[in-house]
């Protein structure tokens, strides 16, 4: 079974230009969550989706950042326009179920990442 | 806000010998999660911990949970070279939402 998958894996753009991330999740997981990761430093959250409603946003700098997920599947994070702050790695993850389903073992799936570097 | 707190931030051992790494959380919750995450890549679950008193093993590591202490250890056994990588714990707080702690960066020396 494929993983969670994330396009671009690397990114290097000047400050003020918009990027786009992409993410496909496993197949029938209804949840899927964008986290962005700095060096040294565990992941934070920045916004998660069940199905196709963000339920969860509240730590997406709402200014800049976008999300989408049509069709409660593919999902596109976006940074516009980008500031050199907002380099570091960009991490998709999914999970079976939603909140209100919960499995008592769910866990969260990564994808391998998309590095962004904003120079 | 849950905050997720591991010690040591930076480990350095020899290979053989047996250490704990300790994750400390600040709010009640009954699920906890240990990942492995190697230079470069992505985070890759190692354990679920879903109750107090879990206890689970693979190979040279062992997760476990106490609720009570809002606690959660990882020991290593016997480390060897290829355990070297960081090792997050995460706190499933309200909502399905992940809180990650601080990672603590393992390096076993031959």
């Amino acid at each position: 079974e494929a993983g969670v998958v994330q396009s671009p894996r690397y990114k290097i753009i000047e400050k003020k230009q918009p990027v786009a991330f992409w993410c496909n999740p496993i197949s029938g997981h209804n949840t899927l969550y964008w986290y962005r990761q700095n060096l040294g430093q565990g992941p934070e959250l920045l916004i998660r989706y069940e199905n196709e409603e963000a339920v969860d946003d509240s730590q997406l700098p709402k200014d800049r950042f976008s999300a989408e997920r049509l069709k409660g599947v593919d999902s596109t994070l976006k940074i516009q326009p980008a500031e050199l702050g907002d380099s570091a790695v960009y991490l998709c993850a999914s999970s079976p179920s939603t909140s209100g389903g919960r499995q008592k073992t769910d866990t969260q799936y990564f994808g391998p990442g998309t590095r962004l570097t904003v120079l | 806000e849950l905050k997720v707190e591991q010690n040591p931030l930076f480990l350095s051992m020899q290979e053989g010998k047996n250490y704990t790494i300790y994750c400390n959380y600040s709010t009640t919750s009954d699920r906890l999660y240990w990942y492995r995450q190697d230079p470069g890549k992505s985070l890759e679950s190692l354990f679920v911990l879903l109750s107090n008193g879990a206890v689970k093993q693979e190979g040279r590591l062992m997760a476990s949970l106490d609720t009570k202490a809002r606690l959660s250890t990882l020991h290593i056994t016997a480390a060897v070279h290829d355990l070297s990588a960081t090792y997050f714990c995460a706190v499933d707080g309200a909502g399905n939402q992940f809180y990650f702690g601080t990672g603590t960066s393992l390096t076993v020396i031959p």
